[in-house]
């Protein structure tokens, strides 16, 4: 059975800092893996993936992940976090060897920037 | 615009009253899903569908039914609702279920069953 673990539920971290939001998966086969973002009464939009070759992988708003296969982790990064990146933040996985499509959702990380 | 759409955005009901929350998309996906989100527990799947009149159940169908007779429209239906459906319900397409691709995600259903 695929899954993901987001082990804080919350993070903060002061305006101008760099931000890590942490995701671990575990998957039998190869993942595929996603970052979504949720503002207050929104729905998920989609910030970045991996799916296959570059470890590094760059999204929107200046996101980005870094997939580490022998650590099964696939942390979200951003240099300098925004007031506006306050959110909660989603990661979820898909075993791309599994015979089902589901795609699971981790529990989120709620993200305050503080100015 | 490409979208998915929503409705309604709030519904409260009574417990028992058959309610239908409708979900359309206008980007010819192929795949749909109907999710809730609780507190605590993130978001779970209830049905998904990976084309027409093809549906499967996900992690937590239990009091729910779904159609795809449309590749558009994905409805979600609650028969008999009960208070513990009270949640925040999306609904997500994709080019394909294959997982390569993103979803969609519509604003969401805020659901009270008292």
């Amino acid at each position: 059975a695929q899954s993901v673990a987001q082990p804080e539920d919350q993070v903060n971290v002061a305006e101008g800092n760099p931000l890590t939001v942490k995701c671990t998966y575990s998957v039998s086969g190869n993942p595929y893996l996603f970052w979504y973002v949720q503002y207050p009464n929104r729905g998920l939009q989609f910030l970045l993936k991996y799916i296959t070759g570059d470890n590094l992988v760059k999204g929107s708003y200046g996101f980005e992940a870094e997939f580490n296969k022998s650590q099964t982790s696939f942390h979200l990064k951003k240099p300098s976090a925004l007031v506006s990146d306050s959110a909660l933040y989603f990661c979820a996985v898909r075993d791309s060897g599994a015979g089902s499509y589901q795609l699971t959702f981790g529990k989120g990380t709620k993200l305050s920037v503080i100015p | 615009e490409a979208q998915v759409t929503q409705n309604p955005r709030y519904l409260i009901t009574v417990t028992g009253k058959k309610l239908t929350v409708t979900c359309s998309q206008n980007m010819n996906h192929e795949y749909m899903s109907w999710y809730r989100q609780d507190p605590g527990l993130g978001l779970r799947q209830i049905y998904y569908s990976m084309n027409v009149e093809v549906t499967d159940k996900g992690d937590v169908p239990e009091g729910y039914k779904v159609s795809r007779k449309e590749k558009r429209n994905f409805p979600l239906i609650l028969e008999s609702p009960s208070p513990n459906q009270t949640s925040l319900y999306f609904c997500a397409s994709s080019f394909s279920g294959t997982g390569v691709y993103g979803y969609t995600f519509g604003s969401g259903t805020r659901l009270t069953v008292v």
